[in-house]
């Protein structure tokens, strides 16, 4: 199957800071990527929808200037979280897809925690 | 209520089949999917089925899709303990565009 990877695989920072993860498709041009995030024992919430090019979509209770999404190839799309607290500790996973007809590759994971 | 629904926990011994089930409420569903996640790792996709087939066959792995009680079940053959984690039924919403909703996932403790 298709690799996505996601990096960092985990990272800790400071209250306030912002945070960066990539999601990179490294065999295959994504034209749509996929932010989700999971609480503990819980299950893949998506977050937003992005396209090459475009703005992203956002779900409903996500808040899009606090979660910035850049989708500026077709093999990489970026989160920044910006101005972490503690509460947005969690798994952020992001998956990918050729079109809309292909299922969706999924990255590995990236694991922040916000002290 | 939730769109796709699963139980949560399931035990079984090794050797023995696993069967985890899942509903879905959106009949325009396209694609039903079966994904596996072990502890803090991604999602892997297991399988997928098509919503106009009944069955879908992958060595150990069985795939049933009731497409008119949208009901999907996952079956695994002679499970191991490798096999244990959680399983996410997952289904491809036709809302003009591509949405993936999941489950809340059902985990499966194998004992030896």
């Amino acid at each position: 199957g298709a690799v996505v990877s996601q990096h960092p695989s985990w990272v800790i920072c400071k209250s306030g800071t912002s945070v960066k993860i990539e999601c990179r498709s490294l065999d295959f041009q994504a034209t749509t990527m996929f932010w989700y995030r999971q609480f503990p024992k819980q299950s893949l919430m998506l977050m937003a929808t992005s396209n090459e090019g475009s703005k992203a979509t956002y779900e409903q209770g996500v808040e899009k200037d606090k979660f910035l999404i850049n989708h500026a190839s077709l093999t990489l799309s970026t989160l920044t979280v910006t101005s972490a607290h503690p509460e947005d500790s969690s798994f952020y996973i992001c998956s990918a897809i050729r079109d809309l007809n292909t299922e969706a590759f999924f990255g590995q994971g990236t694991r922040l925690t916000v002290v | 209520g939730e769109d796709v629904e699963q139980s949560l926990f399931l035990s079984v011994r090794e050797g023995d089949s696993s069967v985890i089930n899942c509903t879905y409420t959106d009949s325009s569903s396209t694609y039903l999917y079966w994904y596996k996640q072990e502890p803090g790792a991604g999602l892997q996709l297991l399988t997928y089925i098509f919503s106009n087939m009944d069955m879908k066959q992958d060595q150990r792995l069985t795939v049933l899709l009731n497409k008119k009680d949208k009901h999907l079940s996952l079956r695994i053959a002679d499970t191991q303990t490798g096999d244990s984690a959680i399983y996410f039924c997952a289904e491809k919403k036709d809302t003009g565009g591509f949405k993936t909703i999941f489950g809340a996932g059902t985990r499966l403790f194998v004992k030896a």
